[in-house]
């Protein structure tokens, strides 16, 4: 398998709290991306990092990136009940692959 | 902000049909795919196609499988004998470059009886 874990496969913290999540894969990797996926729902793009990057923000987003690791982690801060959600690392790797590959999801629920 | 549309939204079909699930990518978009999601389950890829022909499948999308663009609109994925295996959220999506972010659509819930 070219995913690994992620890490926690459920977070449950007060609004306000920063969540941390966190991404393992297993073989070298182009870019790293992040998606929400409401209950129900499809999946929408956060942020994407690219494996020359070791971090990215995006509003209340950062994305960290450690190759030599192969690990990645998603931090929203100041976190609101509009976040619950689950949350998706991808990896898209460079050999030809036209694909993301899933991590199994962290299942976030913010109490008001 | 374009998006992608699916449907229908929830298919209910007897074991052994043949189903077609539809989708609308995003109008500039170049690459098109196609995902399942097991209930509980991580989000699985099946296939890819550009230029009018797949690009990339995975072992699940057997010959049992097949995606068709008849126009310049939509883009489907027929299931000809489904199975109660066959059984989850099916989504579409599309991007522009293969590696650049992947636009989904909300899924068809497929629920073979």
């Amino acid at each position: 398998s070219q995913q690994g874990e992620e890490d926690p496969q459920a977070l449950s913290i007060q609004e306000g709290e920063n969540a941390t999540m966190n991404c393992s894969y297993k073989t070298s990797i182009n870019n790293l991306q992040w998606y929400r996926q409401n209950s129900g729902r499809g999946l929408v793009h956060l942020i994407l990092i690219r494996s020359n990057e070791r971090e990215k923000h995006s509003g209340r987003l950062r994305v960290t990136l450690d190759t030599s690791k192969k690990s990645s982690s998603l931090l929203i801060t100041a976190s609101r009940a509009a976040d619950t959600a689950s949350y998706f690392c991808a990896t898209f790797y460079p050999q030809g692959a036209q694909k993301l590959v899933f991590g199994q999801g962290t299942r976030l629920t913010i109490n008001p | 902000e374009p998006e992608v549309t699916q449907t229908p939204s929830h298919q209910v079909t007897q074991m052994g049909q043949e189903v077609i699930l539809r989708c609308v990518p995003i109008s500039n978009h170049l690459y098109f795919y196609w995902y399942r999601q097991i209930l509980g389950q991580k989000v699985e890829f099946l296939v890819s196609f550009y230029n009018n022909e797949i690009s990339e499948k995975s072992e699940i999308f057997d010959d049992q499988f097949s995606v068709e663009r008849p126009d310049g609109s939509n883009f489907t994925l027929k299931i000809r004998s489904t199975k109660l295996e066959d059984s989850a959220m099916y989504f579409c999506a599309s991007s522009l470059p293969p590696g650049e972010p992947q636009h989904f659509g909300d899924g068809t819930r497929l629920s073979i009886l």
